[in-house]
């Protein structure tokens, strides 16, 4: 089993839905916590960085944490299609493993 | 420069063949991480350079893969007598500090024949 399970999707939306992306972790040790918008044939672009537990709100993207439940969430209200990527969740230990763990990613497709 | 670039941005490689993947990380940034990214999945991580000390490189998966940072800026990922299952897309990232918070170039999309 992998250290972070991410549903592959796809996930089809109409344009102006919110969007839910979430991601499990079984390594409790996790504290600092990614959200990675990956375009096509592009390297993956920095959304939203979260330390332990607690929400961050950034326009129209929110970012959960739960770390009792190791379970992280992203939000995307008024989704455009311009928001269409696959979304990499991430996340690390901080000091001493510094490397992210990925999940495998969420294709999103907002539809016009 | 203004982002983490790298070079080349495509590269087709002969079975057996050693290749060279540049990364150039944004100015004043200590961290430098390399990683893989296969078709359809997340990035693994590779390997960890605090300026110019390899600090992790607990993810290379054989010794035909070796990296380098000998000045503490540029990067150079070497692979050695290539294989298919190479393939894959090489992503440079660097962060200013120790935070794992890490900004990614576009990466080099590597095919072996």
């Amino acid at each position: 089993q992998k250290e972070v399970e991410q549903d592959p999707g796809p996930l089809s939306v109409p344009e102006g839905a919110i969007v839910s992306l979430n991601c499990t972790y079984s390594n409790s040790a996790f504290q600092y916590f990614m959200w990675y918008r990956q375009y096509s044939r592009k390297g993956p672009e920095l959304l939203m960085y979260t330390y332990s537990s607690g929400n961050k709100e950034d326009g129209r993207f929110t970012a959960q944490v739960d770390k009792s439940s190791k379970y992280i969430s992203l939000f995307i209200r008024d989704s455009q299609p311009s928001d269409s990527a696959t979304y990499l969740c991430a996340m690390s230990a901080g000091a001493g493993r510094r490397a992210l763990t990925f999940g495998s990613g969420t294709r999103l497709q907002v539809q016009p | 420069g203004a982002g983490v670039s790298q070079s080349p941005r495509y590269k087709v490689a002969k079975r057996g063949q050693d290749v060279a993947l540049r990364c150039d990380p944004i100015s004043g940034h200590v961290s430098l991480f390399w990683y893989q990214q296969a078709l359809g999945q997340g990035p693994e991580f590779l390997t960890y350079f605090q300026n110019e000390a390899q600090l992790d490189k607990s993810g290379l998966p054989s010794d035909r893969f070796f990296a380098e940072r000998p000045e503490g800026s540029v990067s150079t990922l070497k692979i050695q007598r290539t294989q298919q299952e190479d393939s894959a897309v090489y992503l440079c990232a660097s962060s200013l500090g120790g935070e794992p918070l890490a900004f990614f170039g576009q990466g080099t999309r590597l095919t072996v024949v």
